[in-house]
């Protein structure tokens, strides 16, 4: 079982739409978690992190965070076309490098 | 802040030379990363150090490839020799120690070995 999991996509909705985007992790001391954005040719660029249970809010992203059930999910309101990229989840598993999903395709239809 | 900055940006090589990619983390972070991503294997920590000192290389796939951080501002990787199955993205990113914040990470440096 990977560390972190990730479906590979694509995931494709239409502009205006959610996005709704999820990962699994395997270590239940994991402390913290991350979403990253990752352009085709560019490096990652973080735009979440959620450390404890329920839903945090920034701008139209939302992590949700569900230790228990070790989940993690990325909502994306009013989807744009620039949206159009790979969401990886990390996890921090404890020892204090980060773990990384493969990553989700996602694909915002104009 | 200039950020994460890595040289070169794209190296050809040919297997069996030596590669050697450089980082320079942001002023102040004290924690540095090295990875690699490949489309079949994704993101994939090979090392990191705290303080310049080397924490965890167990993600460094043979001896062919060694880390240095002689000090704060400076970090290198290499490769001798390198192979093919080498070829991938390799990442730098930084940290403040102690933080459970994500990472900042370079540009990359593209390299593919023929």
């Amino acid at each position: 079982q990977k560390e972190v999991e990730q479906n590979s996509g694509p995931l494709s909705v239409p502009e205006g739409a959610i996005a709704s985007l999820n990962c699994t992790y395997s270590d239940r001391g994991s402390q913290s978690f991350f979403w990253y954005r990752q352009y085709s040719g560019k490096s990652p660029e973080l735009i979440m992190s959620i450390y404890s249970n329920g839903d945090k809010e920034d701008g139209r992203f939302t992590a949700q965070l569900n230790k228990a059930s070790q989940y993690v999910s990325l909502l994306i309101r009013d989807s744009q076309p620039s949206d159009s990229a790979t969401y990886l989840c990390a996890v921090n598993t404890g020892r204090r490098a980060l773990t990384f999903g493969s990553g989700t395709r996602l694909q915002v239809q104009p | 802040d200039a950020g994460v900055i890595q040289s070169p940006r794209h190296e050809v090589t040919e297997m069996g030379q030596e590669v050697t990619l450089r980082c320079k983390p942001i002023s102040g972070h004290n924690s540095l990363f090295w990875y690699r991503q490949t489309m079949m294997r994704g993101l994939e920590l090979l090392i990191y150090f705290n303080n310049n000192v080397p924490i965890d290389d167990s993600g460094m796939p043979e001896d062919r490839f060694s880390a240095k951080m002689p000090n704060a501002s400076f970090s290198t990787l290499k490769i001798q020799p390198s192979e093919p199955r080498d070829s991938a993205v390799y990442f730098c990113a930084s940290i403040t120690s102690g933080g459970n914040y994500g990472y900042t990470f370079g540009s990359g440096t593209r390299l593919t070995v023929v």
